[in-house]
């Protein structure tokens, strides 16, 4: 079954880190850049990093750079998102999303997000 | 930094019309990158067309992109009743690979 699954989610204080993972099933993930997509409550989508295949190129947001990390391990398909020093406006759902060429090979949907809430 | 621009904000419209939903790029995509996504509540956003004119696996003919340069747009031909969410436009050709804020279509 072709899907993405987040996990690692949860309440952190302003200033705290949280660690996200994607695990990736179903497809080939070394050969897909991936992207993190958040979604703050009730607003729109926000891309937040992309790690092209292999790990060769890797963007940030201006709004998150310097604080989340992404990084990979093909080995166990897995895409993560390292979070420091969490900030309130950070508090959204992040998705996980290969890359949109990939729809031309295969499309993979979005999971259903880890909700990552920012509050003292 | 390309900023997108969708319009209208909200869009109603009756079961069986057409939708005709604008997505304007502050300047040009390249490489026809340019993909619209549906997003309905409570759930995560889904692919429905990428390269501005290729509709994504399972996604029905009704749907259908167009558009070069800064002027893209999604038709729906006829709306069914499961279509009504919200549409996002995004470049993914430069980073930062920026979405539009958003199209909702909702039952008039």
């Amino acid at each position: 079954q072709v899907q993405l699954v987040e996990s690692g989610g949860g309440v952190v204080q302003p200033g705290g880190s949280l660690r996200l993972s994607c695990v990736a099933s179903g497809f080939t993930f070394s050969m897909f850049g991936m992207h993190w997509v958040r979604q703050s409550p009730g607003k729109g989508l926000e891309w937040v990093s992309f790690i092209q295949y292999g790990g060769s190129e890797i963007y940030y947001a201006d709004s998150v750079k310097g604080r989340l990390t992404i990084s990979r391990d093909d080995s166990k398909n897995t895409l993560y998102l390292r979070m420091n020093n969490l900030r309130r406006e950070d508090t959204a759902v992040y998705y996980c999303a290969t890359s949109v060429v990939a729809a031309a090979t295969v499309v993979v949907p979005w999971g259903q997000g880890a909700l990552v809430t920012v509050s003292s | 930094e390309i900023v997108l621009t969708q319009s209208p904000g909200t869009l109603s419209s009756s079961p069986g019309e057409r939708a005709t939903l604008s997505c304007r790029a502050s300047q040009s995509v390249t490489a026809r990158s340019l993909a619209w996504y549906q997003q309905k509540p409570g759930q995560p956003p889904r692919l429905v067309i990428y390269g501005i004119s290729s509709r994504a696996t399972g996604i029905p003919d009704r749907f259908s992109g167009s558009g070069s340069g800064t002027d893209f747009t999604l038709t729906i031909s006829r709306l069914e009743p499961e279509d009504f969410a919200v549409y996002y436009c995004q470049q993914y050709g430069y980073s930062p690979f920026s979405f539009g804020p958003g199209t909702k279509v909702n039952i008039k």
